[in-house]
């Protein structure tokens, strides 16, 4: 089974912080994303990867910045973390299939930012 | 680009009823249709697919068959179960030149009663 591991499920950071989210998958998936999940809003999806050092601004990437040094690993990025970027973000891959390959999605990283 | 107006929640249901949720779509070409879902405290994670008209996708009980002509991917369950309960987003998903679209509908919560 494809296993996403995002480092951490809860951080607490305080505005105007630079904020690292980590992002690790195991089963070589060319393509790599970052999404944010809102209440009454679902998912909204902040950058993606297709190949290392790659990298496409989504429908919400002010605030955000990604990295992707190698395959398996796609960081998310707050250059300075605000308040209205407290939310939950969800990671997620698939390989380079087309459109009928699922995404795997992380377990979710919880962020609040006081 | 990409849209899907998916059944407003939350819905309740007791233990062994029958479920609808229903999801309308609209993307270009012929997009692979998804529904994920969500337990608590965990990231989404694949229910089930479909990724032609006419296909149905079934899963632990779930089904749902991709209609072209009205544009539809509604999920069902005969007779749900306590363990039932969770978030449910409908996705379709297109490709084409190197790009994705991955685009989620606000997921609908489910809660199933004894």
């Amino acid at each position: 089974d494809v296993k996403v591991t995002q480092s951490s499920r809860y951080l607490v950071k305080r505005t105007g912080e630079k904020v690292f989210l980590e992002c690790v998958q195991d089963m070589d998936h060319e393509n790599m994303f970052w999404y944010r999940q809102d209440p009454g809003l679902g998912l909204r999806l902040i950058y993606f990867s297709y190949d290392v050092k790659m990298k496409e601004k989504g429908d919400i990437p002010e605030g955000y910045s990604v990295s992707r040094e190698k395959k398996e690993r796609f960081s998310l990025i707050l250059e300075s973390a605000s308040t209205n970027q407290t939310s939950m973000y969800l990671c997620a891959s698939t390989p380079w299939g087309g459109q009928s390959s699922p995404l795997h999605f992380g377990n979710g990283t919880r962020l609040t930012v006081t | 680009g990409n849209s899907v107006t998916q059944m407003e929640g939350p819905v309740t249901l007791s233990e062994e009823a029958f479920l609808t949720i229903n999801c309308t779509y609209t993307a270009t070409g012929c997009p692979s249709l998804f529904w994920y879902v969500q337990y608590p405290g965990e990231g989404l994670q694949l229910l089930l697919k479909a990724t032609k008209a006419d296909d149905k996708g079934s899963n632990k009980g779930f089904e749902a068959t991709y209609r072209k002509e009205t544009t539809s991917f509604h999920l069902e369950k005969g007779s749900v179960q306590v363990s039932d309960s969770a978030v449910y987003f409908c996705a379709p998903h297109t490709s084409g030149a190197g790009s994705y679209q991955l685009t989620f509908g606000k997921g609908t919560k489910l809660s199933v009663i004894p």
